[in-house]
């Protein structure tokens, strides 16, 4: 099974609709990480939680939230999806310590018309 | 703040032939650096990391990658590639103080190789 889980896997929305995407893991992590990818942009980061009381905005947070319903499950929700959102959203997951590396999600592909 | 550049977009080259992708980075303090690579339709996974001590590190399917820290660059090199190796490469800067375990990604690196 896969360590850090990703659903939905593909979804198509429309301007101004509620999404929520969600992120599980098993890995025992306490830090999990949203980003989003886009062609030739490379991945930037949405939002970050070193723990479930413990969250922080990314480079670019604004129209997106998360909540981290536990320390396995941290959820990205678009309130008002606009077209520019269309994008590929990655979760990760890191430990405390150690050396920082993250440990990513197959990703979200989400089409906003 | 640090930040990664990725000089080449894309990097065509033969199957067999080697093949070097381009990352230099900024920072104010001590790094660790990274290279992920994403295969078509897949997450990041990773290829290698340095934290520190020797400057050669070593990745898994015959990549590897040399810190220099004088010219701030962590450039990936392999020396004969094979088709399987079409993908995206991400290199990534990581704060290696109190920033936490944040990643800086460049934007990416298109190899294609060819038969």
């Amino acid at each position: 099974d896969a360590d850090v889980t990703q659903t939905p896997r593909n979804r198509i929305t429309k301007t101004g609709k509620r999404i929520m995407l969600e992120c599980s893991q098993t890995k025992g992590h306490d830090r999990m990480y949203w980003y989003r990818q886009d062609p030739g942009l490379g991945l930037q980061l949405i939002y970050y939680s070193f723990d479930v009381k413990d969250i922080n905005k990314g480079e670019i947070s604004d129209g997106y939230s998360v909540s981290r319903q536990a320390q396995a499950k941290f959820s990205l929700s678009l309130e008002s999806a606009i077209p520019n959102q269309t994008a590929l959203y990655f979760c990760a997951t890191s430990t405390s310590g150690g050396d920082h590396e993250q440990f990513f999600g197959p990703g979200t592909r989400l089409t906003v018309l | 703040a640090q930040s990664v550049t990725q000089l080449d977009s894309q990097v065509p080259v033969f199957e067999e032939a080697p093949v070097e992708l381009r990352c230099n980075y900024s920072s104010s303090v001590s790094v660790y650096l990274f290279w992920y690579v994403q295969y078509p339709n897949q997450g990041l996974q990773l290829l290698l990391k340095y934290l520190s001590g020797s400057t050669l590190v070593k990745g898994i399917n015959g990549f590897e990658a040399e810190f220099n820290k004088s010219q701030t660059s962590f450039h990936l090199r392999k020396p004969s590639v094979h088709i399987s190796d079409t993908a995206e490469y991400f290199c990534a800067v990581s704060d290696g103080g109190g920033g936490g375990n944040k990643l800086t990604f460049g934007t990416g690196t298109q190899l294609k190789v060819e038969l």
